[in-house]
């Protein structure tokens, strides 16, 4: 069973960078994988930020940032603000059809 | 605007039936994938069943395998999730979303599932 890894949480501060990684248990991240980012706070669904590896969502501030690097994707926030202080879940296709959540990473900012 | 709404989520026993929907709007409804995706109490997120445009391709977790069942009405504009045999570990809010291009996209606001004697 392919299980996607992600830190579980991580801390950063206001105005600084940080990078968010998604792992495969069974190998290496690439595109073909269709790796897609999405955040989400207390009681609300969850919010696209990058889906494609790269391709930013419709209203998502360019502070976002989707690639490859090494063999994980990567999720960049670039300033961070104290609002984007959330749950970041990664996703990818495993296989045709078949998609696995990384357990999440816990960001705050402080 | 693009919508989707889930219904159907409550109490229901170990081993009990229920059936979930979700309404779609402001898209075409018939060429997209559709998902179920689930969030058990404080925990992640975890893809549970898919189901292609034309409903001809349907995927599922092997952990609801045999026992959960997708499905669609493209006159309704609708998706639907059966799922029996419940166990406690099914205990979720269920969200719908739509599919392309890897990005789960638009959500909608979930409905919990609650699975408990």
């Amino acid at each position: 069973q392919t299980v996607v890894t992600q830190e579980p949480s991580f801390s950063v501060s206001p105005g600084g960078t940080v990078t968010l990684t998604c792992g495969l248990s069974s190998g290496s991240v690439s595109t073909s994988h269709y790796p897609s980012w999405y955040q989400q706070t207390p009681g609300q669904a969850p919010r696209t930020l990058i889906y494609s590896t790269n391709t930013r969502s419709s209203g998502v501030p360019d502070r976002f940032s989707g690639s490859i690097l090494g063999n994980k994707a990567a999720l960049t926030i670039t300033g961070a603000q104290t609002d984007d202080e959330s749950d970041y879940y990664c996703v990818v296709r495993v296989r045709a059809g078949f998609w696995v959540f990384g357990g999440g990473t816990k960001l705050t900012v402080l | 605007e693009v919508q989707l709404v889930e219904s159907g989520g409550g109490l229901v026993q170990p081993g009990g039936s229920l059936r979930l929907s979700c309404a779609a709007s402001g898209f075409t409804f018939s060429n997209s994938w559709m998902s179920w995706v689930r969030q058990a109490p404080g925990k992640g997120l975890e893809w549970v069943a898919n189901i292609q445009g034309d409903g001809s391709d349907k995927n599922y977790v092997d952990s609801v395998k045999g026992r959960f069942t997708i499905s669609r009405d493209n006159a309704k504009n609708s998706l639907y999730l059966q799922m029996s045999s419940l166990r406690a570990e099914d205990t979720a809010v269920y969200y719908c979303a739509s599919q392309s291009y890897g990005r789960f996209d638009p959500w909608g606001q979930g409905t919990l599932v609650t699975v408990s004697s």
